[in-house]
């Protein structure tokens, strides 16, 4: 109950195309779901974050869609750039669990020319 | 701030050998987490202290693993004694803690390769 799905596990997209990673989560007490991404060789940093009283939040091409009775969330990587190729992680939390995070296993993206 | 310290960044050593990782976490933060990476695994917590003490160590694959946080600016990970199922990446990452504050800051990570 406190694992966190993640699909697929790699993606390889067009420049200027659309990336979209999905998870999905059982524990219905999880109320924080962070994004992850891990360039090669560093570790992984914010990326961006939702809480599930809202159903959709943006940062600039970053995007996530939340839907709370499917306690699916999901990525979207508008306008795809290379630079953008790194592995992904979604991951939820509780609030009172000291900020203990629950990782999904990870999507490794590639954005070719 | 300079963020999150992790030292080694890269250990090589032999089988049975007593391993240490050290981190320094940011100045400021409460909890402490220790994960280990692995392309089989993923990220995988291990332990976690709150105001230096430990939390919860269920992730801590064997009794020769152990984990320590003395004061508020230091952690280690040994390793005693290692083997080649635990080359990996180890990363340290620490977090402020508190509503909106949950972001977990990560170290560059230590690359072990035991032999």
């Amino acid at each position: 109950q406190q694992q966190v799905k993640q699909s697929p596990q790699s993606l390889i997209v067009q420049k200027g195309g659309i990336s979209i990673i999905n998870c999905a989560y059982e524990n219905t007490a999880f109320d924080y779901f962070p994004w992850y991404q891990q360039f090669p060789g560093k570790g992984p940093a914010l990326l961006i974050a939702i809480r599930p009283d809202v159903s959709e939040k943006k940062e600039g091409r970053f995007t996530i869609s939340f839907n709370k009775s499917a306690k699916q969330f999901s990525l979207h990587i508008m306008d795809s750039q290379p630079g953008d190729s790194a592995t992904y992680f979604c991951a939820a939390s509780i609030a009172t669990s000291y900020d203990k995070v629950i990782f999904g296993p990870g999507t490794s993206l590639s954005v070719i020319p | 701030d300079a963020g999150v310290i992790q030292s080694p960044r890269h250990e090589v050593t032999e089988m049975g050998q007593e391993v240490t990782l050290r981190c320094k976490p940011i100045s400021g933060h409460n909890s402490l987490f220790w994960y280990r990476q692995t392309m089989m695994r993923g990220l995988e917590l291990l332990i976690y202290f709150n105001n230096n003490v430990p939390i919860d160590d269920s992730g801590m694959p064997e009794d020769r693993f152990s984990a320590k946080m003395p004061n508020a600016s230091f952690s280690t990970l040994k390793i005693q004694p290692s083997e080649p199922r635990d080359s990996a990446v180890y990363f340290c990452a620490s977090t402020h803690g508190g509503l909106g504050q949950e972001t977990q800051y990560f170290g560059p990570g230590t690359r072990l390769l035991v032999l």
